[in-house]
């Protein structure tokens, strides 16, 4: 149980256009969503929390307008990185948690993403 | 700010030996701590979890120990194991407030087990 994936799992694409990422929850409800991004060789740093139905909550340092978040149901949640620069190509996970967010968190398999 | 710092980049032991990863956090506020291991281009997996209100955890080959006075937690392998090799992340979160849930990371250690 606890499986959470992410789809699509490696994308590349140009300057200045936007990538949906997805994260589901595959045999739970997913009150609450994380998003992370990892840098090579560096640790995983969460870059916003979703709750089902509500809007995210970003952590600093983090542009919401850049970066926006959907947590439509309770099961899926979407990131976009709208007019994507080669800087923000970086490996991004999802992790999901149940009954709330004080549940382990189950991450999904990541989404490497090249911006060229 | 590294709120958690895993100090040991890399960790290299032989197969059936015991393995030990530390972790030191410096925010008092946080009380629930996690291990998780991690293999390349892949989502962390979770190992084992501890709670402030104990010092020690175990599960199978895996026990964790916290010190909350030296704010420091380790995670135990024993026996270890080749497929053991991974990056392993401690994590660190608070119960309540506004930080409900949130993880914060370190750095990461590599284990190599040689077989």
């Amino acid at each position: 149980g606890a499986v959470v994936s992410q789809h699509p799992s490696r994308v590349i694409c140009k300057s200045g256009t936007s990538v949906k990422i997805e994260c589901r929850s595959l045999d739970f409800q997913a009150t609450t969503m994380f998003w992370y991004r990892q840098f090579p060789k560096q640790s995983l740093m969460l870059m916003a929390t979703s709750n089902e139905g509500s809007k995210a909550t970003y952590e600093q340092g983090v542009e919401k307008d850049k970066f926006l978040i959907n947590h439509a149901s309770l099961t899926l949640s979407t990131l976009t990185v709208t007019s994507a620069h080669p800087e923000d190509s970086s490996f991004y996970i999802c992790s999901a948690s149940g009954q709330g967010a004080a549940d382990t968190q189950y991450f999904g398999p990541g989404t490497r993403l090249t911006v060229l | 700010d590294q709120q958690v710092k895993q100090n040991s980049p890399s960790l290299s032991v032989q197969e059936g030996r015991i393995s030990i990863l530390n972790c030191d956090y410096t925010n008092s506020m946080f009380d629930y701590f996690l291990w998780y291991k991690k293999y390349p281009a892949e989502g962390p997996t979770f190992l084992i979890s501890i709670s402030s209100i104990k010092d020690k955890n175990e599960d199978g080959r895996f026990t964790v120990f916290l010190n909350k006075s030296a704010k420091h937690l380790s995670l135990h392998i024993v026996p270890s194991q080749p497929g053991d090799s991974a990056v392993y992340f401690c994590a660190a979160s608070r119960w309540g407030g506004t930080s409900y849930g949130k993880l914060t990371f370190g750095q990461g250690t590599i284990l190599t087990v040689h077989p």
